[in-house]
């Protein structure tokens, strides 16, 4: 089955500075890949995704790219702020018709005034 | 627009009671829902998942049971709880093959 690796566990950067977090899966089948955005004692919002047929996407200061042939895809947040602290989890779709997601462990980023 | 609703916010339970968590979804119809559980700290462990009325699929084998009576609805129970279902419980819903939201959340302490 599919399994999605992620790191680093934990990132800390100054504020403006640029943050990548790493993913990478093992099911060649896999086609959707979501990245979730988890606040402290919250739930887990989607903010970026991409697909396959698509190599990147960006949306304002985060972007995602992903290299269908290493399988692995990495999230990008530029001009980084306090509240883009978070815990982030990637995720890969399992290939099956059900459509269920394999999550990474998880990333937290503590972005330092 | 889609809601996507779940409660008890929070529970208390002791070992050996009985659960039963609740998660209802608006604005849409036939989506397939999901039940992960999230221990302190860590990641997302899926629980169960349904892709229509009555038909429910386990991803691991534990003491807790999901059912899903109607089409927006899906809940979680358990008959007798474990110290170890402690956790943040999150019912998802998604209207494509692999899309996924989730409701804000039960956190459940089991002493």
């Amino acid at each position: 089955g599919e399994n999605v690796e992620q790191h680093p566990s934990t990132l800390s950067v100054q504020e403006g500075d640029s943050a990548v977090i790493k993913c990478t899966y093992s099911d060649s089948a896999s086609n959707y890949f979501p990245w979730y955005k988890q606040e402290l004692g919250k739930r887990p919002q989607l903010i970026i995704d991409i697909r396959s047929n698509v190599g990147e996407k960006k949306d304002q200061r985060i972007a995602v790219t992903l290299n269908k042939t290493a399988k692995h895809f990495s999230l990008h947040i530029t001009e980084t702020q306090p509240e883009d602290s978070a815990v982030y989890f990637c995720a890969a779709s399992d290939g099956g018709s059900q459509g269920n997601l394999i999550f990474g462990k998880g990333t937290k980023l503590s972005v330092k005034p | 627009s889609q809601t996507i609703h779940q409660w008890p916010a929070t529970l208390v339970q002791p070992v050996g009671s009985p659960l039963s968590l609740e998660c209802t979804v608006e604005g849409t119809s036939n989506p397939n829902l999901y039940w992960y559980r999230q221990a302190a700290g860590r990641g997302l462990q899926l629980l169960f998942y349904s892709v229509g009325i009555g038909q429910i699929s386990s991803e691991v084998p534990q003491n807790l049971s999901a059912s899903r009576p109607q089409d927006r609805q899906f809940i979680l129970s358990s008959k007798k709880l474990l110290l170890s279902d402690s956790g943040f419980y999150l019912c998802a819903w998604g209207d494509r093959v692999d899309e996924q939201y989730f409701g804000p959340g039960t956190r459940l302490t089991v002493t």
